[in-house]
């Protein structure tokens, strides 16, 4: 199966402070999913983004679909952006609806 | 707002006791999904309904079934829990099959098994 690997598993970041995670998948994709999961569990959706850059507030991020990477850049990072960042995608549609495959994940830690 | 819901969030069974979770949806979504989190780990997929066309994954194991009645609910029968079956259950659904395909998680059932 397809490949999802994170990088770096652990962040420490201070208040204030800007971060790249990044995201690399061993296959072409049809889709790439960044979620936040909260410190209850919850998975938030943070970005649809198969291919190209889309920014929401003070989260943005890049797939380079040719080169199978993905990157999420979190600036002036607040403490409620703890938690684990996942990357996840699907390689092709092997029956109806679609299988994501995660990362191992991000898990960040922003310091007040 | 339209949202996928999933009840009890904290659940509690007796190793081999019998235990259902649910699943429901206001996204009228074709497709649910079920997926297992341990803890530390990332989440892994169990099985999916497309409409009502079930999908097991092929290491899905044989103590976890799917009913989904209609178009708005989802369960997930464990028949015999294991401690090793204690974990976070999440459903999630996404619109298919003309896309887009993102998919949309609830917030989680915990499973603790004693």
């Amino acid at each position: 199966g397809i490949q999802v690997e994170q990088s770096p598993p652990d962040l420490i970041l201070q208040e204030g402070a800007n971060s790249t995670l990044r995201c690399n998948f061993s296959d072409s994709v049809n889709n790439l999913q960044w979620f936040h999961q909260n410190p209850w569990g919850q998975l938030i959706n943070l970005f649809y983004i198969p291919s190209g850059t889309k920014q929401n507030g003070r989260l943005s991020a890049t797939t380079v679909a040719t080169e199978r990477y993905s990157l999420l850049y979190i600036s002036s990072s607040q403490t409620t952006d703890s938690g684990v960042y996942f990357c996840a995608v699907e390689r092709r549609r092997e029956a109806a609806g679609n299988k994501l495959t995660f990362g191992g994940g991000t898990r960040v830690l922003v310091k007040p | 707002d339209a949202m996928v819901i999933q009840n009890p969030r904290y659940q509690v069974t007796q190793f081999g006791k019998p235990v259902t979770l649910s699943c429901s949806q206001t996204l009228n979504h074709n497709v649910m999904y079920w997926y297992q989190q341990k803890s530390s780990q990332a989440p892994k997929l169990l099985f999916h309904y497309y409409d009502k066309d079930f999908n097991n994954e092929a290491d899905t194991p044989d103590n976890f079934q799917s009913r989904r009645p209609n178009t708005s609910f989802c369960f997930l029968d464990i028949r015999s829990p294991g401690l090793g079956d204690a974990a976070m259950y999440l459903c999630a659904t996404s619109r298919d099959p003309a896309g887009p395909y993102e998919q949309y998680f609830g917030p989680g059932t915990r499973l603790t098994v004693t």
